[in-house]
């Protein structure tokens, strides 16, 4: 089965740059999106079709996808980004979640 | 404002049954194929069931392939999701989102519904 690989924890400084990548055979070739999931609360997707952002979502939120990798990018982050992040992506109409990234604001 | 309700979660003993339901508003409902999405306690998403806008398509995780079944009244704007022959390892919160075909992402998401399996 597809598989999607995220590393488990990412750390940025407030105002800097956060990249969470998401590892898959022949990702690029696919669409590739990300959702936002903070403690309690349900998923909101933050990115689609690869670099795409929603109406609402900040342009800090920026997405690319290539290779066998998607990575979004938090420029400027704030307090308000911390939070666990999932990219998804589909295999013959099969949804699959990346393992999930918890990005920690120090 | 979109909304989509789970409901019908609860405490079941394993080898049982349980049907979710999600009532949705705030959007055209037919225009839209729908998912489930589940959560189990501490850990990632992972996607479970698929359905297409008039019901004809249907996609499963396999690991709830002939147990689970995903359903939709488009008169009621509703989805449900018939879960037969529960195991510990569905315990999990039970998310409905919808997905329009034109991007193929979950753009709405529910407030999510407990189905805990235990004895």
């Amino acid at each position: 089965s597809y598989e999607l690989t995220q590393p488990p924890s990412v750390s940025v400084s407030p105002g800097q740059t956060a990249s969470i990548t998401c590892s898959g055979d022949k990702l690029g070739d696919k669409y590739a999106c990300w959702y936002q999931q903070k403690p309690g609360q349900s998923p909101v997707l933050v990115i689609y079709q690869d670099s795409k952002r929603p109406s609402g979502i900040p342009e800090r939120f920026s997405g690319s996808n290539s290779g066998n990798t998607a990575t979004l990018t938090i420029r400027g982050t704030q307090a308000m980004d911390e939070a666990d992040y999932y990219c998804q992506a589909w295999d013959s109409s099969t949804g699959v979640f990346g393992t999930g990234t918890k990005v920690t604001v120090l | 404002e979109v909304q989509l309700v789970e409901s019908g979660g609860g405490l079941v003993q394993p080898g049982g049954s349980l049907r979710l339901s999600c009532a949705a508003s705030g959007f055209t409902f037919t225009s839209y194929w729908m998912s489930w999405v589940r959560q189990a306690p501490g850990k990632g998403l992972e996607w479970v069931a698929n359905i297409k806008q008039d019901g004809s398509e249907k996609y499963y995780v396999d690991s709830v392939k002939g147990r689970f079944t995903i359903s939709r009244d488009n008169a009621k704007n509703s989805l449900y999701l018939q879960m037969n022959s529960l195991r510990a390892e569905d315990t999990a919160v039970y998310y409905c989102a919808s997905l329009p075909s034109s991007s193929w992402n979950f753009d709405y998401w529910g407030q999510g519904t407990l189905v805990t399996v235990s004895s």
